[in-house]
């Protein structure tokens, strides 16, 4: 079965930096492109960026292109996304997903960003 | 990008009886490799998402029948045959065809 576990949300204060991590269990970790994605309160899912099966690519929605990082170390089977510049307009639920079949077939069970002074 | 459109937007139906959502693509949605990458998830109160279907018409591991997907192009539905109470929350349609992914508004399903 597959389990994306998610660490590392909070509040942060605006201009801060927060790390997430998704560690990955029950499938080939690094056979897959993996992704985040977003919601903020009470509103619909965004995508944020996207990393190739072996890491050599990233992309980055428009929105946090320049202030986010996306990484996997698939040793650890593990999926990052490194946020700075953080603002207020980022607060929201992030998910990392498994991508298959051109689409998230699998979700992590989301972690909490706050960005408020 | 490619902006998706769902209708409606709030979707009250009866316990046993069926609904369907309707989400439209602002291109078609064929990628390179003749595959067409139109998915469909729920998401129930408080919960991730869960994708439903993907390819337009093809079911996920574990879910229930009363739900399928169709379409082409860029008209595509989802149909749920008989509603229950589990089925309550916001779906969601998305496009993995072209970069960036994107999605629909949500179509928030409850119960009359």
């Amino acid at each position: 079965e597959v389990h994306l576990v998610q660490s590392g949300g909070g509040l942060v204060q605006p201009g801060g930096s927060l790390r997430l991590s998704c560690a990955a269990s029950g499938f080939a970790f690094s056979s897959y492109a993996m992704h985040w994605v977003r919601q903020a309160p009470g509103m619909g899912l965004e995508y944020v960026s996207a990393i190739s099966n072996s890491g050599g690519s990233a992309y980055y929605a428009n929105s946090v292109k320049g202030r986010f990082t996306i990484s996997r170390d698939n040793s650890k089977n593990t999926l990052y996304l490194q946020m700075g510049s953080l603002r207020a307009e980022d607060m929201a639920v992030y998910y990392c997903a498994r991508v298959e079949w051109g689409g998230y077939a699998d979700w992590g069970q989301g972690t909490l960003v706050t960005v408020s002074s | 990008d490619v902006v998706m459109t769902q209708s409606p937007l709030s979707l009250p139906v009866t316990l046993g009886q069926p609904a369907s959502i309707s989400c439209r693509s602002s291109q078609g949605l064929v990628y390179s490799d003749g595959n067409t990458y139109l998915n469909w998830f729920q998401q129930r109160p408080g919960q991730s998402p869960r994708r439903l279907i993907y390819e337009v018409s093809n079911r996920d591991s574990g879910v229930p029948d009363r739900f399928s997907g169709s379409g082409s192009g860029t008209d595509f539905t989802l149909k749920i045959s008989r509603v229950e109470a589990e089925d309550v929350g916001v779906y969601y349609c998305m496009q993995g065809a072209h970069w960036p992914y994107t999605f629909g508004q949500g179509t928030k399903l409850q119960i009359k």
